[in-house]
């Protein structure tokens, strides 16, 4: 079992929908969550994390956590065609700097 | 800041030779990272420094990789010899150590190609 799982999509949402990714992860001692963006031949850059259990929001996106079921997820609202990236989701087990990437689930908004 | 380097940004080489990829980190961060990306597999930590120190190396494939980082502001890996399944994108990565900030800034990445 992969320690950080994620569905790779791609996953096709219409312009202005809500887009949701989903991310389960396998370490119970995870502390902390990222949602990293990936422009096709880009490098990935930070846009969300999460600590505490329940939603973080920041502008379009909203980062939700439940530790219990050890599931994250980011829901970006009225989604933009520049949205279309692929989203990496990331763990970071307590007092470790380092994470751990899923594969990524790539998204794509329809114009 | 000019943020993460990393060079060269691409590199093809024949299975056998030395491959040498740099990174020079965003100034004043205490942690290094050295990532690949491939379709396949995602992106896979492959050795962490802290102040130039290796923290944790069990990501490096096989002995045919190494790395350095012998001041603060440089890092190398090095593949030798390189083989075609070697093919990937290589990022290098740094942060800050502070408490409750644990972002990873990225550099470009090196697309690498054994042929």
């Amino acid at each position: 079992q992969k320690e950080v799982e994620q569905n790779s999509g791609p996953l096709s949402v219409p312009e202005g929908a809500i887009a949701s990714l989903n991310c389960t992860y396998s370490d119970r001692g995870s502390q902390s969550f990222f949602w990293y963006r990936q422009y096709s031949g880009k490098s990935p850059e930070l846009i969300m994390f999460i600590y505490s259990n329940g939603d973080k929001e920041d502008g379009r996106f909203t980062a939700q956590l439940n530790k219990a079921s050890q599931y994250v997820s980011l829901l970006i609202r009225d989604s933009q065609p520049s949205d279309s990236a692929t989203y990496l989701c990331a763990v970071r087990q307590g007092g470790y700097q380092k994470v751990t990437f899923g594969i990524g689930t790539k998204l794509q908004v329809i114009p | 800041d000019a943020g993460v380097i990393q060079s060269p940004r691409h590199e093809v080489t024949e299975m056998g030779q030395e491959v040498t990829l740099r990174c020079k980190p965003i100034s004043g961060h205490d942690y290094l990272f050295w990532y690949r990306q491939t379709m396949m597999r995602g992106l896979e930590l492959l050795i962490y420094f802290n102040n130039n120190v290796p923290i944790d190396d069990s990501g490096m494939p096989e002995d045919r990789f190494s790395a350095k980082m012998p001041n603060a502001s440089f890092s190398t890996l090095k593949i030798q010899p390189s083989e075609p399944r070697d093919s990937a994108v290589y990022f290098c990565a740094s942060s800050l150590d502070r408490v409750g900030s644990y972002e990873q800034y990225f550099g470009p990445g090196t697309r690498l190609t054994v042929t």
